[in-house]
């Protein structure tokens, strides 16, 4: 069981350039949500989907995009990088999205993470 | 809109002692679920504890437990028989139930745990 996979692991971009950060589980998670980690500012909320083609802005949504196909796979794109996005980047899904999961349906779980670099 | 503050960018305890850290937040909801994780310097993500607000009773996992209040809108971590494992940087987070159509969880920005020998 693979869990939450994301790549790549590291990348390092140009200011202006594109790219996609991969995430994808294997846990059959409605819920799936990418996040931004700074220093001294925890974890932010980029979009976020509660299942397969509905996806909504978390807190820092300005500068990328999100789609959502399928139930395994939460694609996030930077379509011109810039300085300011030069983060951590986490991919996290939980079971169940709803109102009456319960407390283990709501448990987020993790992928390792992308450090990118935009110079 | 909901935030968690954790006000203690970083806390020192000596190995096997027992440390605590602080976690208030704010909502206007009353059914929510509260969370810390831990990450350690390889960056994952790992789920300490959890507890649900309607419960009363404060949730406990091996050395790890946690003092929750809710008309106070706190939620400490309290961490017995230190290790030097336990050094990594702790998240407190808040995840409404849903009932608000809400489904966001908010993170802390941190607490940065020292286990010192």
């Amino acid at each position: 069981n693979a869990g939450v996979t994301q790549t790549p692991k590291f990348q390092v971009l140009k200011t202006g350039q594109s790219m996609t950060l991969q995430c994808a589980q294997d846990m059959n998670h409605e819920y799936m949500s990418w996040y931004r980690q700074d220093p001294g500012m925890g974890l932010r909320l980029i979009h976020y989907s509660v299942g397969a083609g509905i996806t909504d802005q978390g807190e820092v949504p300005n500068g990328y995009n999100v789609s959502r196909s399928t139930t395994e796979d939460f694609p996030l794109r930077l379509l011109s990088a810039a300085p300011s996005q030069t983060s951590v980047y986490f991919c996290a899904s939980s079971l169940w999205s709803g109102t009456s999961g319960g407390l283990a349906k709501n448990i987020q779980y993790f992928g390792a993470g992308t450090r990118l670099s935009v110079l | 809109a909901q935030t968690v503050t954790q006000s203690q960018p970083e806390m020192s305890v000596q190995e096997a002692e027992t440390v605590t850290l602080s976690c208030t937040y704010d909502t206007s909801e009353s059914d929510y679920y509260l969370f810390w994780y831990k990450q350690p310097p390889s960056r994952q993500m790992i789920l300490v504890i959890r507890q649900e607000a309607y419960k009363q009773q404060n949730a406990t996992e091996n050395r790890f437990s946690v003092n929750f209040q809710k008309a106070a809108k706190s939620f400490s971590l309290k961490i017995s028989d230190s290790q030097l494992g336990d050094a990594a940087m702790y998240f407190c987070a808040y995840r409404s139930a849903g009932t608000s159509g809400t489904y966001k969880y908010i993170f802390g920005t941190g607490t940065r745990l020292k286990v010192l020998a």
